[in-house]
């Protein structure tokens, strides 16, 4: 069983929707838990962070983290267009591991 | 201008030769990573360094090397390119931990093929 398991999609919505992006872990020791965004044919950038349990919010992005059932989301208010990339979730903190990637289109 | 740079950008070679794939940040960070993107396998860690003359193993160490002689630069080794190493090749660096404290900025990336 891999680390960090995510739907890879593709996932298409309209604009305006709630986006719901989830990931499960494996290895529940001490670690930080992260979401990021790529565009196409770019790095990664770090779009929040969170550390144990519970919500983090960040404007339209919400992350949550329950480590009972070792689940890690990302929920995006208001969909735009812009919003439109690849999400990769990740844990770690020195050592990262890394979801496979869920690919978003929001459709005008 | 802050940043990330990665040479080459895009390179072909062949089994079996040695190559080198340089990273250099500007933002005097501490932490700095090298990670592979396959499609369906999302990125993957190969190496990370915390500083000067620490370097630990990733997810996916095999058949790369690593060394970090400066602190501004963090250069990936392939002593023997086999062609399950065509691969999207990322660096990145940040002043905290992985981004967690501080953002991890990423470099342009390497398309690197082994024939």
């Amino acid at each position: 069983q891999k680390e960090v398991e995510q739907d890879p999609g593709p996932l298409s919505v309209p604009e305006g929707a709630i986006v719901s992006l989830n990931c499960t872990y494996s290895n529940s020791a001490f670690q930080y838990f992260m979401w990021y965004r790529q565009y196409s044919r770019k790095g990664p950038e770090l779009l929040m962070y969170t550390y144990s349990s519970g919500n983090k919010e960040d404007g339209r992005f919400t992350a949550q983290v329950d480590k009972s059932s070792k689940y890690i989301s990302l929920f995006i208010r208001d969909s735009q267009p812009s919003d439109s990339a690849t999400y990769l979730c990740a844990k770690g903190a020195q050592k990262l591991v890394f979801g496979q990637g869920t690919r978003l289109t929001i459709n005008p | 201008e802050a940043q990330v740079t990665q040479n080459p950008r895009y390179l072909i070679t062949v089994t079996g030769k040695k190559l080198t794939v340089t990273c250099s940040q500007n933002m005097n960070h501490e932490y700095m990573s090298w990670y592979r993107q396959d499609p369906g396998l999302g990125l993957r860690q190969i190496y990370y360094s915390m500083n000067v003359e620490v370097t630990d193993k990733g997810d996916v160490p095999e058949g790369y090397k690593v060394s970090r002689k400066e602190k501004r630069n963090f250069p990936l080794i392939l002593e023997s390119p086999s062609p399950n190493q065509t691969s999207l090749y990322f660096c990145a660096s940040s002043r905290g931990l992985a981004g967690i404290t501080d953002t991890q900025y990423f470099g342009p990336g390497t398309r690197l093929t082994v024939l």
